[in-house]
């Protein structure tokens, strides 16, 4: 059975601190490997991840994806307060619009 | 960037009436739309997935003739919840791509109360 496994499944830092989440899966025929970061709507597009330890980055996020460990993680480093989220990881199979997703990393940062 | 945007944000209706949500990609043609339900503290169900100019795919246990799906456009999915219950009470976020090998992209989501 397809399965995208995220863990912590919630965290609480103080601002300035660095976190790291992480995704793990077992998905047949992957094709990509997504971050969203979901506040109180919809989720929001961080990352999109198709090859082995390249990292992606954006401002103080980034995300490295290992494709023979079946896992990716995202880092954020010197929180703030506004990263508080919910931290979403889908993998998307190849056999087309499929997609898989965990069930979530809940992020506090508190001042 | 790609934009979908979905109305009403928040609708809450009595029990028995029917209830549509609009999903519209904005700024590019989207073929297949995705329609998911969210409970709280829990990730995203697929419901369906919509495409443009055929019947939609439902997931297992997603019943067909009370979530009613219609991609009628490149632009434009709607989903309706007929005969709402208070257990359809949910959030139900519709998302899309604009080619098969982008990201999704979400709508910000449709709080439905049904009392």
């Amino acid at each position: 059975e397809d399965k995208v496994v995220q863990s912590p499944l919630s965290l609480v830092v103080h601002e300035g601190d660095t976190v790291t989440l992480n995704c793990s899966y077992e998905v047949t025929n992957f094709r990509s490997l997504l971050w969203y970061k979901q506040e109180k709507k919809a989720p929001t597009f961080l990352f999109m991840l198709t090859s082995s330890g390249i990292e992606k980055k954006s401002g103080r996020l980034s995300s490295i994806l290992d494709k023979k460990e079946l896992f990716s993680i995202l880092n954020i480093t010197a929180t703030q307060t506004g990263d508080s989220a919910i931290y979403l990881c889908a993998v998307e199979a190849s056999t087309g619009n499929q997609f898989y997703f965990g069930t979530g990393t809940s992020l506090t940062v508190i001042p | 960037g790609a934009v979908v945007s979905q109305h009403p944000s928040r609708v809450i209706c009595k029990s028995g009436t029917s209830v549509k949500i609009e999903c519209r990609s904005l700024d590019f043609q989207a073929t297949t739309m995705f329609w998911y339900r969210q409970f709280p503290k829990q990730s995203l169900m697929l419901m369906a997935t919509s495409n443009e100019g055929s019947k939609a795919t439902y997931e297992q246990g997603v019943e067909k003739d009370k979530f009613l799906i219609n991609h009628a456009s490149l632009t434009l999915s709607t989903l309706t919840v007929t005969s709402a219950h208070p257990e359809d009470s949910s959030f139900y976020i519709c998302s899309a791509r604009e080619e098969p090998n982008s990201p999704l992209h979400f709508g910000n989501g449709t709080r439905l109360t049904v009392t």
